[in-house]
């Protein structure tokens, strides 16, 4: 069964501090991703990775990092939390070609609240 | 850029009765974007419900269907008979990109509720 493990599940972070959610994927995937989920927005691309040590911008990277030491592992860094990033926060992989093609596993979600 | 539009907020249906959750997309990158719908019970991460790539086919899941309609761009998720475990929020998603820049574009969500 393909895994897509995340965490923490939840936390809390103080405006300016440093955040780093951590993502592991027993799927084999190349592709990896993190969306953010806010209420009225839907789900919306952060950043994404299809190599090791390489990272891509999704559709609002403005005030994330992301990091991709290993296929396994991809991380978001919050350098200076502010409270507009209070959301859930989702990370997925994906394979490539054949059926595969597209099809994002997700994790569970980490519940982030900045105060 | 690309888009997807769907039936917003919630959704309440009684149990045993039939459901239709509207999707449409846009798109200026691919003439033929593969389509999904992704769904979310409490407490879980996505899971992936069903998935088309070819335009005029349908696909299926656990009693749901969504067919594949190029020309009014649309790709309507619907059930004959709600069951109260369907309460979920469901999305519609396109995919987009090749090569190296492959992502999913995701609607709003729609949260379906079931009454017993």
């Amino acid at each position: 069964e393909a895994a897509v493990t995340q965490s923490p599940r939840s936390k809390v972070a103080v405006t300016g501090g440093k955040v780093t959610l951590s993502c592991h994927q027993t799927n084999n995937h190349d592709y990896m991703y993190w969306y953010r989920q806010d209420t009225g927005h839907g789900l919306r691309l952060i950043h994404y990775s299809y190599v090791a040590d390489s990272t891509e911008k999704g559709d609002i990277p403005d005030g994330y990092k992301a990091s991709r030491p290993s296929q396994e592992n991809f991380s978001l860094i919050l350098e200076l939390a502010s409270l507009s990033q209070t959301a859930v926060y989702f990370c997925a992989s994906s394979g490539l070609g054949g059926r595969l093609q597209n099809t994002l596993y997700f994790g569970a979600g980490t519940r982030l609240s900045v105060l | 850029g690309d888009s997807v539009t769907q039936t917003e907020g919630q959704v309440t249906v009684s149990e045993s009765k039939s459901l239709i959750i509207n999707c449409t997309y846009s798109t200026t990158s691919i003439a033929y974007p593969n389509l999904f719908w992704y769904v979310r019970y409490p407490g879980e991460g996505l899971q992936l419900l069903l998935k088309v790539i070819t335009a005029g086919q349908k696909g299926s899941s656990r009693g749901f269907e969504a067919t594949y309609n190029k020309e009014t761009t649309s790709f309507h998720l619907q059930k004959a008979s709600v069951q109260e475990s369907d309460s979920a929020v469901y999305y519609c998603a396109l995919g987009e990109g090749t090569g190296n820049t492959r992502k999913l574009i995701f609607g709003l969500g729609t949260t379906l509720q079931v009454q017993p």
